[in-house]
């Protein structure tokens, strides 16, 4: 059974960099995506970018100056960093293993909220 | 104009049916592209129901009753998430996705409430 489990700070200040860390659980590493998605309170959902195990990255263009997304394949883990933070990026952030498209296990998610 | 548009909210009777659409940007051609379909509830990650692209390419999430199908509009330029035979559980948040070139984009969401 696939679980993720994520982990970061909760509470940032204004232009503070975003950091959270995915670990996977059961199943293979290599073969699929690792995704970042988020939802604002109240919001619908936004996907953020996705890696594989080899690295490779895909980014939603809106975040892409911003956005960091990478992979340790010995610690079965991936993380996202997103910089110069504001208010705007307050939101439940989810780790999600994608598999040809098909976004199948999610993690709990994590409240991020970003205050002054 | 946002790429994918969903009604914001919808209801239905238990044990009728229930039709969400999902509408696609002019210029983005559903009939190219494969809509998948999430269900969310309130304090839940979203959980993956199905992709249709067509009814030669099309598949059901692992464990999601077959009353939960997908189709398309051609002429709406619109994906379909048909939910038979509604039940209480089924009150949730609905949304759609497709991908372009290895970018993901959600639908603004669908909340479903059962009367």
């Amino acid at each position: 059974q696939v679980q993720l489990q994520q982990w970061g700070a909760g509470l940032l200040k204004p232009s503070e960099t975003l950091s959270l860390t995915c670990s996977v659980y059961g199943g293979s590493f290599s073969g699929y995506y690792w995704s970042w998605i988020r939802q604002p309170p109240g919001k619908g959902l936004e996907w953020i970018g996705e890696i594989d195990h080899s690295g490779s990255t895909n980014y939603n263009p809106s975040l892409k100056s911003r956005l960091t997304i990478s992979i340790d394949t010995s610690k079965n883990q991936f993380s996202l960093n997103l910089s110069s933070v504001t208010a705007a990026d307050t939101a439940v952030y989810y780790c999600a293993r994608d598999l040809d498209g098909e976004i199948d296990h999610w993690g709990r998610g994590s409240l991020v909220t970003v205050s002054s | 104009q946002a790429v994918l548009t969903q009604p914001s909210s919808l209801s239905a009777s238990p044990g009728a049916s229930a039709s969400l659409t999902c509408t696609l940007r002019s210029g983005i051609n559903v009939g190219a592209n494969k809509i998948y379909w999430y269900q969310q509830k309130p304090g839940s990650p979203p959980q993956y129901l199905l992709k249709y692209k067509s009814d030669s390419d099309k598949q059901q999430g692992s464990g999601v009753p077959s009353r939960f199908s997908g189709s398309k509009d051609a002429s709406g330029n619109a994906g379909i998430l048909r939910i038979s035979g509604v039940q209480s559980e089924d009150e949730a948040d609905y949304y759609c996705m497709i991908w372009q070139s290895r970018v993901s984009v959600f639908g603004g969401g669908t909340k479903l409430t059962v009367l």
